[in-house]
Formats: structure tokens, C-alpha cells, sequence
């Protein structure tokens, strides 16, 4: 199957510092790449859907100034959080939609720990 | 815009027994519907998925069944086994083309040996 991956693992950071977190597709070209955010033991929560070469498109309720995300090729997407803050301590996860194949499968990354102290 | 809901969120079978997870969505515009297994810690990963022109589809102890009418679907896992231990989460898309997933609040799965 198709294959994504998400760096760092983990990331411990201090308040209003900016971390960035790369996400990429390995074997595969991902026209279309999202990120999600999921705390402990609840579901994944849709914060954006990030296209390559053009703006990404946010949930409602999640700050684009905060959560900025850039999709430059078709194997990378970033996801940097701006000025972050303990509440924004959280597991985030990327997943890339495979454009060849099945239209709507999404294969996820290994996801990234942020820690914000 | 479009509401998954799952039940139960625990369910703890007898290693060997059937477990079922069921969802409903809101959007009868929804016309894909894929189950993720994630173990503690770990990526959530795709078992199975079905659209919206098939009512059935199996692959060997896992099933899934599609109501449109009644717009649920259910996840069937059969001789479950201890491996079979995670949360499973339900998902509903394909909306309009657009490509995002909303997903349903998981399913905490225990198989007790």
C-alpha cells in the first residue's frame, strides 16, 4: 500500500516558538494532502485540506494565521504552528490521498506528538 | 454540513466471538465510507471500504454492510482475535467530489482471550 511519512515522531517545545511538521508521501503522488488533530483516546478532527500549488482550506474554527500550511510538491506538505501554547499540545496527523488509484482512500502518516511547555 | 455517529465506543468481546460497530451519517450526498483500525500510538490504518453502489463487501473475517436508505454502515469482524484489539473509527465522504473524510467518534475494541 501507499506509504506517507511524518517528521518529527515527537516534538517538545517552548511556549511562543513556532514547530514544523513535515509530511510527506513516499511512494506516491499526493495532489491532495490533509491534516488532522487528535487528542487522547477522541477521534480525528479535520483541521485543513492542503492542495499542491494552491491555498490550503481550513475547518471552521481552525485559525489559518495559526496552523499555516503549505503544499509545494506533490510528495510534501508542512504544517508549521505559529506562536504555539500548551493548548495546542496534541497529536497531529497527516494523511495523502492517492490520485492513481481509488478516488477518496486516504493512507495516514505516523503522526507527530507536540508538546508545548 | 456532514455528522458521523458510531456506537458503541467500548465493546469487549470473547476472543473467537463476532463484534459489530455501527454508524450513521447525515449527508445522503455521502458516497464513501471507509473503516480505520488504530492501535495505541500508533497511524490509523484503512481495513476496509465500501461505496455507495455496493450494499456488501468482505475480506476474509472483516465485512462491511451499507444501508443508504437508512444511511448507516456497519463493520462485522468475525473469530475475532486478540490482535483484533484497537479502536476502530468509521468515516463518511465523497461528497460533491470533495475529498475529506468526517469521522465517527471510534469504537474501543477489547478481545478478551
Amino acid at each position: 500500500g501507499a506509504v506517507v511519512s511524518q517528521h518529527p515522531s515527537r516534538v517538545i517545545c517552548k511556549s511562543g516558538t513556532s514547530v514544523k511538521i513535515e509530511c510527506r508521501s513516499l511512494d506516491f503522488q499526493a495532489t491532495t494532502m490533509f491534516w488532522y488533530r487528535q487528542f487522547p483516546k477522541k477521534s480525528l478532527m479535520l483541521m485543513a485540506t492542503s492542495n499542491e500549488g494552491s491555498k490550503a482550506t481550513y475547518e471552521q474554527g481552525v485559525e489559518k494565521d495559526k496552523f499555516l500550511i503549505n503544499h509545494a510538491s506533490l510528495t510534501l506538505s508542512t504544517l508549521t504552528v505559529t506562536s504555539a501554547h500548551p493548548e495546542d499540545s496534541s497529536f497531529y496527523i497527516c494523511s495523502a490521498r492517492d490520485g492513481s488509484g481509488s478516488f477518496d482512500t486516504q493512507y495516514f502518516g505516523p503522526g507527530t506528538r507536540l508538546t508545548v511547555l | 454540513g456532514e455528522n458521523v455517529e458510531q456506537h458503541p465506543s467500548t465493546l469487549s468481546v470473547q476472543e473467537g466471538d463476532s463484534a459489530v460497530i455501527k454508524c450513521t451519517y447525515s449527508d445522503s450526498a455521502s458516497n464513501y465510507f471507509p473503516w480505520y483500525k488504530q492501535e495505541l500510538g500508533k497511524r490509523p490504518q484503512l481495513i476496509i471500504d465500501i461505496r455507495s453502489n455496493v450494499g456488501e463487501k468482505k475480506d476474509q473475517r472483516i465485512a462491511v454492510t451499507l444501508n443508504k436508505t437508512a444511511k448507516h454502515f456497519s463493520l462485522h469482524i468475525t473469530e475475532t482475535q486478540p490482535e483484533d484489539s484497537a479502536v476502530y473509527f468509521c468515516a463518511a465522504g465523497g461528497i460533491q467530489g470533495a475529498q475529506k473524510l468526517v469521522f465517527g467518534q471510534g469504537t474501543r475494541l477489547t478481545i478478551n482471550p
